[in-house]
Parts: structure tokens; sequence; C-alpha cells
């Protein structure tokens, strides 16, 4: 079945560093590629997705691009705010067969001190 | 617009009760998930309906649990006789078609005592 796996975390960064956090998956079929991001005391809200292979997705000053020969969906970010603290998902959606439903990742923590 | 609501927030019941869980998805969306998430893990996919059909039912852990959304809008999860590993953070979420952008609720936190 879909699986994804993403970096354990949690991850403490200085405001300004470079953020990666990585994200491989297994699937089958073609699917989209997805990160979420859940700020403290807020629900799950779509970050960036991709939905082919060499596909970049990009929001808010993050990207991640879909590789297919590695399985990978890396999450970067040139200088991550301390607005950017929150936990971050991977996640999978095998529209082809699967109606869309999405498998996730178990998240990763990302903290930014100033 | 209004987003995807959930209701109730917070629900705390005993071993062995019943229980509604709903999620008013966003107007005009066809499609509606659900998915359990517990402590330090991702949501884990339960149910996914395409109008008022369950389209794809195979997440849902055993037949104490079971969804209806019988006007292709408003969904309900029910639990039957909960236990407390049923303790989690329920979501829903509805998009516009089936392959399309999930937006995901709030949640609604189950704890069964």
């Amino acid at each position: 079945g879909n699986s994804v796996t993403q970096m354990e975390g949690p991850v403490t960064l200085s405001e300004e560093a470079f953020l990666t956090i990585n994200c491989t998956y297994t699937a089958t079929g073609y699917p989209s590629l997805f990160w979420y991001v859940q700020y403290p005391g807020e629900g799950l809200q779509l970050l960036l997705k991709a939905t082919k292979a060499d596909d970049k997705g990009s929001n808010k000053g993050f990207e991640a691009t879909y590789r297919k020969e590695t399985t990978s969906f890396h999450l970067e970010k040139g200088s991550v705010q301390v607005s950017d603290s929150a936990v971050y998902f991977c996640a999978l959606s095998d529209g082809n067969t699967n109606a869309g439903k999405s498998t996730f990742g178990d998240g990763t923590t990302l903290t930014v001190k100033p | 617009g209004a987003g995807v609501s959930q209701t109730p927030s917070n629900k705390v019941t005993e071993k062995g009760k019943y229980v509604e869980l709903r999620c008013d998805p966003i107007s005009g969306h066809t499609a509606l998930y659900w998915y359990r998430q517990s402590l330090g893990q991702g949501p884990e996919f339960l149910i996914y309906f395409q109008g008022t059909g369950a389209a794809d039912d195979s997440g849902l852990p055993n037949d104490r649990f079971f969804a209806v959304r019988p006007e292709g809008s408003v969904s309900t999860l029910k639990i039957q006789r909960t236990e407390r590993g049923d303790s989690a953070v329920y979501l829903c979420a509805s998009s516009p078609s089936r392959q399309g952008e999930q937006y995901f609720g709030p949640g609604t936190r189950l704890t069964v005592t």
C-alpha cells in the first residue's frame, strides 16, 4: 500500500536559517504530492503541492520538487521566520485508484527561535 | 466564505457509550473525507464520500464505526460502544472534486474515559 516517511523531529532552527524537511514515499500509480502545515491552535492547511514528476510546488517561500527517481518530495525554505513554527506533514494522494484519499507522514515539528 | 466546520470541538464520553461527530463541508464541495489523528501521528484515512455515497470506507477500523452523508452535504461519523483506543482528533475535509485540494476542518477531539 501507499506510505509516506518524513524526517523525524523536532527541528529547531534560528531565524534566517535554511530549512530542509525530508519526505520519501511509496505509492502505486501516479500520486500527487502535498505538504500541509498546522500552525499552533489551527487546522491543517495546504502549503504546496505537485501533481507530476519534476513539478515544483511553492508557496510562502517554501519549495518542494517531485522527484520520481528518488521517490522524494523534500520541503525547503531559504530563510525561516519565527512565524514558520508549526507542524509540517508530507502527504500523497493517488487520485487514479483511491479517489483522492490522502496518506500522511507523521509530521515534523519545526520551532524557529529569534 | 465559510470553511469546513466540525462539531463538537471537544467530546468526552465514557467507555461503551455512543457518539456522533458532525462535519459541515464547504458549500458545493462534492467530496468529503474523514480522518483520525492520534497524538504524534499524521491523519489516518477513514472514509470518503462522493456525493451521498461512501465511495471508499476501507479505513474504518471495525464495524463500530459508521458514517453517513444523506443529502450530499453534512456528514456524521458515528461510533458505537466507544473504547479508550478511539480517543483521537477526528478530522473532516472537503474538496470540490475527487482529485481536488482538500480543505480541513478544525477537528473534534474525542476522549473516551
